[in-house]
């Protein structure tokens, strides 16, 4: 199975900050990656997809980056509304195998 | 609007079985792939199980292979996830997802439900 490794697990930050999530995943992936985001009591939400494409209806704040073993999420400008949890995927093979989270909390 | 609505969760003792039912609306549901995907309380995100459109590619994750079956009713809407020799390790909430594609590879979930929960206890 490919396993998939966030970092940080946690992190705080303040609107208004850039902030980076990164995910790597134990073997080559080309682009076969997602992006969630989680909400507390709620189900996720696809935000990327393919890498880099950016989700329907999902603001242009939030970057997909990377290929093969190395991806990154950038939120260019955080806003109150995104502070949650956020998870990676990768889409190359079953079992599609999830990270294990970043929590993203507010300074 | 996608709805996608789970049923079917509850207490149930190890060792025991269950059926969930997803019941789709807003899409065309035989165009698209299907997938379970669980989260135990407190913890990540875990896929279970995807069907393609039209069945012909199913796959499960190792911990639920030869104890769940995943199945589809394009006729119906609906998503199914039959679930035996429940152990303690499979209590979740369990969320039905819609893929982006019709063909279960690459895996991209767009619509989820709100997940129904399964308590496997004696």
């Amino acid at each position: 199975d490919i396993q998939m490794t966030q970092s940080p697990s946690s992190l705080s930050a303040s609107v208004g900050d850039r902030v980076t999530i990164t995910c790597r995943a134990s073997q080559s992936i080309g682009s076969y990656f997602n992006w969630y985001q989680q909400k507390p009591g709620k189900a996720p939400k696809l935000l990327i997809y393919a890498a880099s494409s950016l989700q329907s209806g999902v603001p242009s704040r939030f970057i997909g980056s990377g290929s093969g073993t190395d991806f990154t999420l950038t939120i260019s400008s955080l806003q109150p509304e995104d502070f949650a949890t956020y998870y990676c995927q990768q889409s190359y093979s079953t079992p599609y195998t999830f990270g294990q989270g970043t929590n993203l909390e507010i300074k | 609007e996608v709805q996608l609505v789970e049923s079917g969760g509850g207490l149930v003792q190890p060792g025991r079985s269950l059926r969930l039912s997803c019941a789709a609306s807003g899409f065309t549901f035989a165009d698209y792939a299907m997938h379970w995907v669980r989260q135990a309380p407190g913890k990540g995100l875990e896929w279970v199980s995807g069907i393609s459109w039209n069945s012909g590619r199913i796959g499960y994750a190792d911990s639920v292979k030869g104890r769940f079956t995943i199945s589809r009713d394009n006729a119906k809407n609906s998503l199914y996830l039959q679930m035996n020799s429940l152990r303690a390790e499979d209590t979740a909430l369990y969320y039905c997802a819609k893929d982006l594609s019709s063909a279960m590879i690459p895996l991209s979930l767009d619509f989820w439900g709100q997940g129904t929960l399964v308590t496997v206890s004696s």
